[in-house]
């Protein structure tokens, strides 16, 4: 059985200041590992995704996470944030190559104050 | 390209009520998984079909049916609808035989159940 946790459902942040998600997995097998963003009224957008090549994924829009396996991470982060960045972030774990059966977290909601 | 499209948007039904949604999927894409996300949760996978025909199934009662269509499109029906079955549905496509294929997201139908 995969699961997903992400811990803390809302962070709010400077316009500027570092960007921190947390997500935490739990798979029995090799994991591939996605993060979606979630604007309103919208369908989900894919950030980035760790395949078990380079341990660290970068992705769209400025945002890399970083898989580390001893600690059954997979953090989103973006050096500085911008108001746009504001939205629902998801990560999602999938057991192997189909991508369309994946188990997905709660999500975070990002704020960025001005 | 107009990428993978719903409708309707919203949908207002009364419990017990049979409901149908439809998913046209990206162009080029051939395989298509519906989710269900209800308010404040991430997306719970339904099922995916591939050739006309259901490949992988979540944990939904048989309430939950779909169908594919020769054009890749496809619909997802609620029969006996519930009052827990208010959500937002969510289909996405891919390509199949492409490994770690990226799924695309509709924006949704929002269902309310009354």
């Amino acid at each position: 059985a995969q699961s997903v946790t992400q811990l803390g459902s809302h962070v709010s942040v400077s316009e500027g200041a570092l960007v921190l998600l947390r997500c935490n997995y739990s798979s029995s097998v090799p994991p591939y590992l996605f993060w979606y963003v979630q604007y309103p009224n919208q369908g989900l957008q894919l950030l980035l995704k760790y395949t078990s090549a380079a341990t660290l994924v970068k992705g769209i829009n400025g945002f890399e996470a970083e898989f580390k396996k001893s600690e059954t991470s997979f953090h989103l982060t973006k050096p500085s944030a911008h108001m746009s960045d504001a939205a629902e972030y998801f990560c999602a774990v999938s057991y192997n190559t189909n991508a369309g059966k994946s188990t997905f977290g709660d999500g975070t909601t990002l704020t960025v104050k001005p | 390209d107009a990428g993978v499209t719903q409708s309707p948007t919203h949908l207002i039904k009364t419990r017990g009520q049979q409901v149908t949604l439809r998913c046209s999927p990206k162009s080029g894409h051939d395989t298509v998984s519906w989710y269900q996300q209800a308010l404040g949760q991430g997306p719970q996978f339904i099922f995916q079909y591939y050739e006309e025909e259901e490949r992988q199934r979540g944990n939904f009662p048989d309430r939950f049916s779909g169908h594919q269509f020769p054009n890749y499109s496809s619909e997802l029906n609620v029969n006996a609808l519930l009052l827990g079955d208010s959500a937002l549905y969510l289909c996405a496509s891919s390509k199949a035989g492409v490994s770690y294929n990226e799924q695309f997201f509709g924006p949704g139908t929002r269902l309310t159940v009354l």
